[in-house]
């Protein structure tokens, strides 16, 4: 148990739907992360959020959109996605955002297929 | 910019086998550097980290020692069982306070 959910675990999506991922984290952090995993490629960091404020976007589609309402909760909206969106998104916390010792512990993901 | 690089799997082994996964990074000043495993179908769980050079970081019979010298921080563990069967990320932080993550390296233990 590391104090990180996420649902659901699993999604399956058509290109035209929209449909929200979530995160919790029971952990008291002021960072949360979202990281996108594709086979065969390094984790991808997509957003950063710093008590409740985004701190980082890396250049990732419009087409995702995060949304963090309170320090336990990150949200990531999907509209329009592609086939090429399918991975495994895996959210994260952190103790504060811009230590450079920080500990990051990851939820379980969410194995995402877009048809 | 910072980078990690590990060797290549997969690795397949023996039951109490020797386990070596190397990492090497390139990363300006004084990065932390991790070891985190993806066991299938979960997400990842830290493993052991190290923060400073000469630091040695171990958990569940695995360590690893932060070589400055040879930017290195290498996987090890002397006997490993059926249940290591995982995938391992190593990873580094650094002063633009952002995870860089190697491509993983699959493991597999037989029995």
């Amino acid at each position: 148990e590391t104090g990180v959910t996420q649902t659901p675990r699993h999604l399956v999506m058509g290109m035209t739907n929209k449909k929200s991922l979530k995160c919790e984290q029971h952990l008291g952090h002021n960072a949360m992360y979202w990281y996108k995993q594709s086979a065969k490629k390094p984790l991808e960091l997509m957003f950063v959020y710093s008590l409740e404020e985004r701190v980082e976007n890396n250049s990732v589609p419009s087409r995702f959109s995060p949304e963090c309402p309170n320090s336990s909760h990150l949200f990531l909206h999907l509209h329009t996605l592609q086939p090429e969106d399918s991975a495994l998104y895996l959210c994260a916390s952190s103790q504060d955002w811009g230590g450079g010792t920080e500990t990051q512990y990851f939820g379980p993901g969410t194995r995402l297929l877009v048809l | 910019g910072n980078s990690v690089t590990q060797m290549e799997g997969p690795v397949t082994l023996s039951e109490e086998a020797f386990l070596t996964i190397n990492c090497t990074y390139t990363a300006t000043g004084y990065p932390s550097l991790f070891w985190y495993v993806q066991y299938p179908g979960e997400g990842l769980q830290l493993l052991l980290k190290a923060t400073k050079a000469d630091d040695k970081g171990s958990n569940k019979g695995f360590e690893a020692t932060y070589r400055k010298e040879t930017t290195s921080f290498h996987l090890e563990k002397g006997s490993v069982q059926v249940s290591d069967s995982a995938v391992y990320f190593c990873a580094l932080i650094n002063n633009d306070y952002k995870l860089s993550f190697g491509a993983g390296t699959t493991v597999t233990v037989r029995a």
